[in-house]
């Protein structure tokens, strides 16, 4: 079965300090693995996706994630934080081949960056 | 530019009155998604369309159903809505063509019970 796990149900962060959003995937095949953020009463946003190659993605807003392979993790970093991050972070993952069309989320994670 | 639309943003019913919710997206993305989300937690596949190939979750409700008329539009309709059933209802698309692995996601609508 496929499945996301977020350990954390929010992180603390002061603004200006590096920030990491933890998640952690099982897959039995190739995984698709996504971020999006949501804001309050609005839809979820792409961040960035790992499908394949180097196992540091940019994406918007200068997120970045990593993709562990052994640690089967795919955790989202920024170096420095914003208090516009405040939000809610969930990773998604999407097996190839099967259920091409199904996505699973993670439970998501709140942001709170403080000035 | 918005490319996934929701109508209504806000929507407020009666118990057990049926309600319909819109989606619209300007993609022409093959697949579409209806998703249900209750006080922040993670995002719950209700159906999804491939063209016209209905995929219905096997624990959604059967008070859900949907439509979609064409490649545009697709609506999530809710015969007799019931206290639990107060949610942001999210639709989604995407395309199966290039990028075919994001989600584009519409902003939202906010269904609430009386």
């Amino acid at each position: 079965a496929q499945s996301v796990a977020q350990p954390e149900d929010q992180v603390n962060v002061a603004e200006g300090n590096p920030l990491t959003v933890k998640c952690t995937y099982s897959v039995s095949g190739n995984p698709y693995l996504f971020w999006y953020v949501q804001y309050p009463n609005r839809g979820l946003q792409f961040l960035l996706k790992y499908i394949t190659g180097d196992n540091l993605v940019k994406g918007s807003y200068g997120f970045e994630a990593e993709f562990n392979k052994s640690q089967t993790s795919f955790h989202l970093k920024k170096p420095s934080a914003l208090v516009s991050d405040s939000a809610l972070y969930f990773c998604a993952v999407r097996e190839d081949p099967y259920n091409f069309n199904k996505f699973y989320f993670g439970s998501g994670t709140k942001l709170n960056v403080k000035p | 530019d918005a490319m996934v639309i929701q109508n209504p943003r806000y929507q407020v019913t009666q118990f057990g009155k049926p309600v319909t919710l819109s989606c619209s997206q300007t993609l022409n993305h093959n697949v579409m998604y209806w998703y249900q989300q209750k006080s922040s937690q993670a995002p719950k596949l209700l159906f999804h369309y491939y063209d016209k190939d209905f995929n219905n979750e096997a624990d959604t409700p059967d008070n859900f159903q949907s439509r979609r008329p064409n490649t545009s539009f697709c609506f999530l309709d809710i015969r007799s809505p019931g206290l639990g059933d107060a949610a942001m209802y999210l639709c989604a698309t995407r395309g199966t063509s290039g990028s075919t692995d994001t989600q584009y996601f519409g902003p939202g609508t906010r269904l609430t019970v009386l």
